[in-house]
């Protein structure tokens, strides 16, 4: 089966410039997330879907970062203005359905900025 | 506050040694506790525990949770230079529907 794909794979932008991420989750998985890895640290969630609805976004700062899972299948997570500190991978993971546990990820999107 | 806590930071062995890497934690309304893999990208899945005492086996890998100590432990036997890795324990609560991962330990083994 095909897995969860992100895009893009990297990216370099300046301090309060605004930069977009994509991702396509496995087909047919209904919950759908969105992780903050900074380097060195453990991956920490930033939002959380079901389907098209909103389950947790409790540590998304939402001064600046928004995302939205529309229709329900793939995702975008936005950031606007970024800030130093934003420079991370950010990984996109699915799941079957929010009681099924396993996360199957996406190679992430490096955001570096400067 | 909830925390997810993985022993040691890092470790060196040789191939063919034995290890074993710790995780615990203190999570409200615990659900679930996975072990990742991951390599120079993203995470890859490699147990999901949720009852204590039932060990969970995939080849060289085997992994177990303690939910009244409230810890995991992964070992890996016969350690090969593929194992090299960062592994990472997450855990899930029923409260939010948080996930909560460690740091995890970085492993290295040599030739």
């Amino acid at each position: 089966e095909a897995g969860v794909a992100q895009s893009p794979r990297y990216k370099i932008i300046e301090k309060r410039q605004s930069v977009a991420f994509w991702c396509n989750p496995i087909s047919g998985h209904a919950t759908l997330y969105w992780y903050q890895q900074i380097l060195g640290q453990g991956p920490k969630l930033l939002i959380q879907f079901q389907n098209n609805g909103v389950v947790d976004d409790s540590q998304l700062p939402k001064d600046r970062f928004s995302a939205e899972r529309l229709k329900g299948v793939d995702s975008t997570l936005k950031i606007q203005p970024a800030k130093l500190e934003d420079s991370a991978v950010y990984l996109c993971a699915s799941s079957l359905d929010l009681v099924v546990s396993e996360q199957f990820f996406g190679p992430g999107t490096r955001l570096t900025v400067l | 506050e909830d925390k997810v806590v993985q022993s040691p930071l890092s470790l060196v062995v040789h191939e063919g040694d034995t290890v074993t890497l710790n995780c615990s934690y203190e999570v409200t309304n615990f659900r679930s506790l996975l072990w990742y893999k991951q390599e120079k990208k993203a995470p890859t899945f490699l147990f999901m525990l949720t009852s204590s005492g039932i060990e969970k086996k995939s080849g060289r890998l085997s992994s177990i949770l303690d939910k009244k100590e409230l810890f995991s432990i992964l070992n890996i036997t016969a350690t090969q230079t593929g194992d090299s890795a960062i592994y990472l324990c997450a855990v899930g609560s029923n409260t939010g529907n948080q996930f909560y991962f460690g740091t995890g330990t970085s492993l290295t083994v040599i030739p």
